[in-house]
């Protein structure tokens, strides 16, 4: 059974582009969560979504970020006219529908903007 | 102001000796906390849960208390390896309805041979 999945692994953009990022959850799972984790900080909580809606992004900045899950398909993590303070860890973690609170998570993404 | 606090700098032991870990905490009412392991450049592997109710949870070479009153939790590993060399990170899960995790920043262990 694959792990949760990530991609891509490193991502490098320039300032003013967008960068896409794709997470795969566990089989089975439902619940996706985005984490992003700056330089010496914990990891942060950005937004929740379960299949084709998104529960709570009370940690996602206003502008410039946005989330999906669709019906079929990975969950996305989009970033518009990234700036290099978006330079960061990104992880998303799954689990399953009724899940005992333990989140799997994946290698991540590290996105560094030049 | 709400805060979580791992100690920063790095705990370094000798090879068989026991680690402790500490994760403090203000202003926040958890319903459990949860202890996780990260290696460099990978994701954060689940290790132990334990719930407002508990005092203490063993997984094999694992101890985690939690003192609700301290708000503290202490993490311990007996009998250290080299191989458990990493960063250890504590979270706060909310009951928020879903499963809101608060990191720290986490704790650096080195365990030399």
């Amino acid at each position: 059974n694959a792990g949760v999945m990530q991609n891509p692994r490193h991502l490098v953009r320039r300032r003013g582009q967008e960068a896409r990022l794709r997470c795969s959850p566990m089989k089975g799972h439902s619940h996706v969560y985005w984490y992003r984790q700056l330089p010496e900080e914990g990891l942060k909580f950005m937004v929740y979504l379960q299949k084709e809606n998104i529960i709570d992004e009370s940690g996602m900045p206003k502008e410039r970020f946005s989330a999906e899950f669709p019906k079929e398909g990975p969950s996305i993590l989009r970033i518009q006219q990234v700036v290099r303070g978006d330079s960061a860890a990104y992880f998303c973690a799954s689990h399953p529908q009724g899940g005992k609170e333990t989140q799997y998570f994946g290698p991540g993404t590290r996105l560094l903007v030049l | 102001s709400q805060k979580i606090e791992q100690n920063s700098e790095a705990l370094n032991i000798q090879e068989g000796k026991t680690a402790t870990l500490t994760c403090n905490y203000t202003n926040y009412s958890p319903a459990y906390l949860q202890w996780y392991r990260q290696d460099p450049g990978r994701g954060p592997v689940f290790l132990l849960l334990i719930r407002e109710n508990e005092k203490e949870k063993r997984k094999e070479r694992l101890k985690v208390t939690f003192d609700t009153t301290l708000k503290q939790s202490l993490f311990h590993i007996t009998a250290s390896q080299p191989a458990d060399s990493a960063t250890y990170l504590c979270a706060l899960g909310m009951n928020t309805g879903f499963q809101k995790l608060v990191f720290g920043t986490g704790t650096r262990l080195l365990v030399s041979p």
